[in-house]
């Protein structure tokens, strides 16, 4: 079945860490760029970081530079989010993406989503 | 960076009508626009992208148009399953970014 899982979610305090992955089935996870986004609860998308398809290229949102990490692990047909230094303005809805074949940052695959709340 | 400004934020319809929801950049660009449609408690759907092309699987009632500044989503004939919030997302260079997105409700 071709699926993108995440996991890692949690109540974290401020200040804290949490690593979300995001497993890959049923595709060559290898061929697609992979991108985080997040939805805050009754907000619209947000665009967090890109990881291209042999991890070597990324980028990150201005708000999560420096505090966010994402990196792949083809082996595993995984995509890692480390995110450190949380505030509450990061409690969202985290969904994973892939993007499509032919090199478009656009998104075709998403995951259901792993909640990460940030909350003394 | 390029913003994306969508209108309606909300947007009330019959099952038949025709409607529109359009997405306005900040700075101009060509065929760098995809539409989403988002149902609650689901991820996002990607509905099309680019000139118009349309996502294996999604109705031909859906179609895409614009360039420039201004774009626009069209559902031809609405239907019962089309009440969603849908977004745009420009795909022109990092930063990407999502207009706020439409909600679609049954009038």
């Amino acid at each position: 079945q071709v699926q993108l899982v995440e996991s890692g979610g949690g109540l974290v305090t401020p200040g804290g860490s949490l690593r979300l992955s995001c497993v890959a089935s049923g595709f060559t996870f290898s061929d697609h760029y992979m991108i985080w986004i997040r939805q805050a609860p009754g907000k619209g998308l947000e665009w967090v970081t890109y990881i291209d398809d042999s991890g070597t290229t990324i980028f990150y949102a201005d708000p999560v530079m420096g505090r966010f990490a994402i990196f792949r692990d083809n082996a595993k047909n995984s995509s890692y989010l480390q995110m450190s230094s949380l505030t509450a303005e990061d409690t969202a809805l985290y969904y994973c993406a892939r993007s499509l074949l032919n090199g478009d940052d656009v998104f075709d695959l998403w995951g259901q989503g792993t909640m990460v709340i940030v909350s003394s | 960076d390029i913003q994306l400004t969508q209108s309606p934020s909300f947007l009330s319809a019959s099952v038949g009508d025709r409607v529109t929801i359009s997405c306005r950049a900040s700075q101009g660009f060509a065929r760098y626009l995809a539409w989403y449609q988002q149902k609650p408690g689901k991820a996002p759907k990607l509905l099309i992208y680019g000139e118009s092309t349309l996502q294996p699987g999604v109705s031909s009632r859906f179609s895409g148009s614009g360039s420039g500044t201004e774009f626009t989503l069209t559902i031809s004939s609405l239907q019962p399953d089309d009440y969603a919030t849908y977004f745009c997302q420009h795909f022109t260079t990092y930063p990407l970014a999502f207009g706020q997105g439409t909600k679609l409700e049954i009038k």
